[in-house]
């Protein structure tokens, strides 16, 4: 089974501000990995797909990145519609999930 | 627009069964993979179960396997889940959610439903 873990389990950000979250998997996925974000009382949403890219109707300032087994989602400038818990996920073979990141708005 | 809706949680006590519907609609239904994801506070989001598009492929997370069994009826545009042999720790959201892809791996999933509550107590 593929661990993943996601760092830091909570993040306090300022409106504006950059946001970097982080998600690391126990081997190799390439770059079969996803983003979720969680608003409160609402069911996941799909943010990136491929590691790095953003799904139908996501906003510019989400970005992904790595590969292999470090990974990184960025909010290059924090709204406060963006609080949320996100959660990465690899698909190499059947899903797991990260125990998930919250972002608070500071 | 994709609208998954599920039905039949409830209270249950240890031990006993409950079957589980999601109602899709909006997409071609009969194309693609379709999971169950449960969530819990304390366990965050954690996959249970998976069926290929035809129900020819299934997977099952080892929490359940021998326990649950997932169906789909494509005519009916459903997919269902039985859980037999109900313990606490499977108390959580479960919710109905369509996968990218037609088989049952390999899948990232794209569309949620708000999920049913299940309390095993």
């Amino acid at each position: 089974e593929i661990v993943l873990t996601q760092s830091p389990a909570t993040l306090s950000v300022s409106p504006g501000e950059r946001a970097t979250l982080s998600c690391r998997a126990s081997q190799s996925i390439s770059s079969n990995l996803v983003w979720y974000q969680q608003r409160p009382g609402q069911a996941p949403r799909l943010l990136i797909y491929d590691a790095s890219r953003r799904a139908t109707g996501v906003p510019a300032r989400f970005s992904g990145s790595g590969s292999g087994t470090e990974f990184t989602l960025t909010i290059s400038s924090l709204q406060s519609e963006d609080l949320a818990i996100y959660f990465c996920q690899q698909y190499i073979n059947w899903p797991s999930f990260g125990p998930g990141t919250k972002v608070d708005i500071k | 627009e994709v609208q998954l809706v599920e039905s039949g949680g409830g209270l249950v006590e240890p031990g006993r069964s409950l079957r589980l519907s999601c109602a899709a609609s909006g997409f071609t239904f009969d194309v693609y993979a379709m999971h169950w994801v449960r969530q819990t506070p304390g366990k965050g989001l954690e996959w249970v179960s998976s069926i290929s598009w035809d129900g020819g492929r299934i997977g099952y997370a080892d929490s359940v396997n021998g326990r649950f069994t997932i169906s789909r009826d494509n005519a009916g545009n459903s997919l269902s889940l039985e859980m037999n042999s109900l313990r606490t720790d499977d108390t959580a959201f479960y919710h109905c959610v369509k996968g990218n892809y037609d088989t049952p791996n390999m899948n990232w999933f794209d569309s949620w439903g708000q999920g049913t509550l299940v309390t095993v107590s």
